[in-house]
């Protein structure tokens, strides 16, 4: 079965940097769309970025434009989200997802994110 | 982009059916039938349940259906079971790759 395993989370101030990471396997990881979506705590689903396959196209959820970029690389399996600039509401688990289309098909466990002074 | 609005809670008694409503507008829809829907127990990832409004992925029981009329979509659990105890959240694509999801349902088994 199709394994995700994000990481990279944790404790960053305000205004501060942090690199996720997801490591894929069990799928031609370059054939597929890959996806970020966040939960902050205690609070529903918010789709974060997508990225195409060959990594050419990439997609932002306003809330993150201009702060946050995805980006992969097919040699290793592994799918990125830069976060810059970060701010309390950015607090949230996030999870990295293999898409079907327009769907997201597969989910990693998530990394949590707390950005707090 | 707001969330697609679902109810807060549902409950339903053992074997009862149950059905989750979630609305939008006409561009949270865009113009193909691009709904689905995902099952999320506490502290767990959310599982992929519905999708194409109607279709169910191998392996998910035939006991959760989807529907959409308008701007409404709706998951119906029939047969509810201990089981089915979870978070329900509704998802759209909008269009210009970008995705709405709805603001989430509790489901509780009485």
């Amino acid at each position: 079965e199709v394994q995700l395993l994000e990481s990279g989370g944790g404790l960053v101030q305000p205004g501060g940097s942090l690199r996720l990471s997801c490591a894929a396997s069990r799928f031609t990881f370059s054939d597929y769309t890959m996806r970020w979506v966040r939960q902050a705590p205690g609070k529903g689903l918010e789709w974060v970025s997508s990225i195409s396959g060959g990594g050419g196209s990439t997609y932002y959820a306003d809330s993150v434009k201009g702060r946050f970029t995805i980006s992969r690389d097919n040699s290793k399996n592994t799918l990125f989200l830069q976060m810059n600039s970060l701010r309390a509401e950015d607090t949230a688990v996030y999870y990295c997802t293999k898409a079907l289309n327009s769907y997201f098909e597969y989910w990693g466990q998530g990394t949590l994110v707390t950005v707090s002074s | 982009q707001s969330a697609l609005t679902q109810p807060a809670s549902v409950s339903g008694s053992p074997g009862q059916s149950i059905t989750i409503s979630c609305t939008g507008t006409s561009s949270d829809f865009g113009t193909g039938n691009f709904v689905s829907w995902y099952q999320q127990h506490p502290g767990k990832a959310p599982k992929f349940m519905i999708y194409e409004v109607s279709r169910r992925p191998s392996g998910v029981s035939n006991r959760f259906s989807g529907s959409k009329s308008g701007n409404t979509a709706s998951l119906t659990i029939s047969g509810l079971q201990a089981e089915d105890e979870a978070d329900y959240y509704c998802c759209s694509y909008t269009g210009s790759n970008t995705h709405v999801f709805g603001t989430g349902t509790k489901v509780t088994v009485v």
